[in-house]
């Protein structure tokens, strides 16, 4: 079983560079996010997903965008990046709203360690 | 917005013995879930309970329960039995009933002793 599959799991980055990390499920999941995480500060929400074609912007979407062309995949992409950027990123999905048919828990992928000098 | 507050950045505990840890929130909802992530070295994320506000009965799974007190939005977690294996980062998060937002507290850093 893939679950949720994240690449590339390390990338070095200079200032101003362009890049994208993939994610892509296999469990048929409407719901996608990806978050940052910061020593100290857990998880912070950056853009989210509720199907295909549909994104939204979470908690720190500034730097970032996101496209959702099929259910499987959420790439995020950074435009120009910075060395604030530097964090661990995950890529997480469920079925969808909690309040629904879904369980409302999270299955994250294992993380992408991104280095921006 | 809602906040996860985690108010212990670190914890320990000797092995077989009993921890809690404590987590608070904020929110102006009336319906939410709760989680309790740990996150090993490994750093996968892993669930390891989950509770609705809408039940007032405490969630349990295995050595792992809560205390969940909705009128002073507090949301613990006790670990019973402590094994070397639960050494790890622990979230609270609190999601809401949209199920499209998920905020996460700082973090609790457990270590269990041999």
């Amino acid at each position: 079983n893939a679950g949720v599959t994240q690449t590339p799991k390390f990338q070095v980055l200079k200032t101003g560079q362009s890049m994208t990390l993939q994610c892509a499920q296999d469990m048929n999941h409407e719901y996608m996010s990806w978050y940052r995480q910061d020593p100290g500060m857990g998880l912070r929400l950056i853009h989210y997903s509720v199907g295909a074609g549909i994104t939204d912007q979470g908690e720190v979407p500034n730097g970032y965008n996101v496209s959702r062309s099929t259910t499987e995949d959420f790439p995020l992409r950074l435009l120009s990046a910075a060395p604030s950027q530097t964090s661990v990123y995950f890529c997480a999905s469920s079925y969808g709203p909690s309040g629904g048919a879904g369980t409302g828990e999270l299955f994250f992928g294992e993380g992408s360690r991104l280095t921006v000098l | 917005a809602q906040t996860v507050t985690q108010s212990q950045p670190e914890m320990s505990v000797q092995e077989a013995e009993t921890v809690t840890l404590s987590c608070t929130y904020d929110t102006s909802e009336s319906n939410y879930y709760l989680f309790w992530y740990k996150q090993p070295p490994s750093r996968q994320m892993i669930l390891v309970i989950r509770q609705e506000a809408y039940k007032q009965q405490n969630a349990t799974e295995n050595r792992f329960s809560v205390n969940f007190q909705k009128a002073a939005k507090s949301f613990s977690l006790k670990i019973s039995d402590s094994q070397l294996g639960d050494t790890a980062m622990y979230f609270c998060a609190f999601m809401n009933y949209a199920g499209n937002m998920l905020t996460f507290g700082g973090g609790t850093r457990l270590m269990v002793k041999p």
